[in-house]
């Protein structure tokens, strides 16, 4: 059981729009700290993707896009392209744990 | 190019110990809060444990509390984790992260390429 809470699965038709929430607590999102975004490819370490909750690192393409508010958090993909087929993950910061937590991941599918 | 270069896993009998290394490049190791996260087959990420830039603070998710140490050596541009008591639900793809923000709200960039640990009889 994930401390952030995100659905299982999403998919998207090439060039359509989807979104990823990531859900969490008073502990955490709701506390102010900051959501972060992962990409993670078929056998491929993850790799940043969003953060801050919606700043882009360099070479990160500006269709992908991140929000924050309350307790909970998304990432949009606009355009969508076969390549963006991947898992992706929120993290943030949780202070009852002292520690960093993810959420459970997201698989995207282009169909 | 900044890189990150783990090694160390393997197959390892459950109760026995491992130590994983990652080797940094390509930036200024000692300025760096430094991450381990782990993914077991199929599963989602887990962060386990950050050690700040000169060492002086290390924390670790409550699972492997009391048997994981993270420590680092600036001279060598390494990190380490040292695992013992190894348990079947340790068995996962480790990675080493460089930190980035501050050290209460850290997001992780970039990643190493992992290494497999087992531990099975």
């Amino acid at each position: 059981q994930s401390v952030l809470t995100q659905p299982p699965s999403v998919s998207g038709a090439p060039g359509q729009r989807v979104t990823i929430s990531c859900t969490g607590s008073s502990s955490n999102i709701g506390a102010g700290y900051d959501v972060h975004w992962y990409q993670q490819l078929p056998g491929t370490a993850p790799k940043l993707l969003i953060y801050g909750n919606n700043n882009r690192p360099s070479g990160v393409p500006d269709r992908f896009s991140g929000s924050k508010s309350g307790t909970s958090a998304s990432l949009a993909i606009t355009g969508l392209q076969a390549e963006d087929e991947a898992d992706y993950y929120c993290q943030s910061y949780d202070s009852s744990l002292s520690g960093s937590v993810f959420g459970g991941g997201t698989k995207l599918t282009v169909l | 190019q900044v890189q990150l270069v783990e090694s160390g896993g393997g197959v390892v009998q459950p109760g026995r110990s491992l130590r994983l290394s990652c080797a940094a490049s390509g930036f200024t190791f000692s300025s760096y809060g430094m991450h381990w996260v782990r993914q077991a087959p199929g599963k989602g990420l887990e962060w386990v444990a950050v050690i700040w830039y000169d060492g002086s603070n290390k924390y670790y998710t409550d699972s492997v509390k009391g048997r994981f140490t993270i420590s680092r050596d600036n001279s060598k541009n390494t990190v380490y984790l040292q695992m013992n008591s190894l348990r079947a639900e340790d068995t996962a793809v480790y990675y080493c992260a460089r930190s980035g923000g501050s050290y209460r709200d850290p997001w992780f960039d970039p990643w190493g390429q992992g290494t497999l640990v087992t531990v099975s009889s």
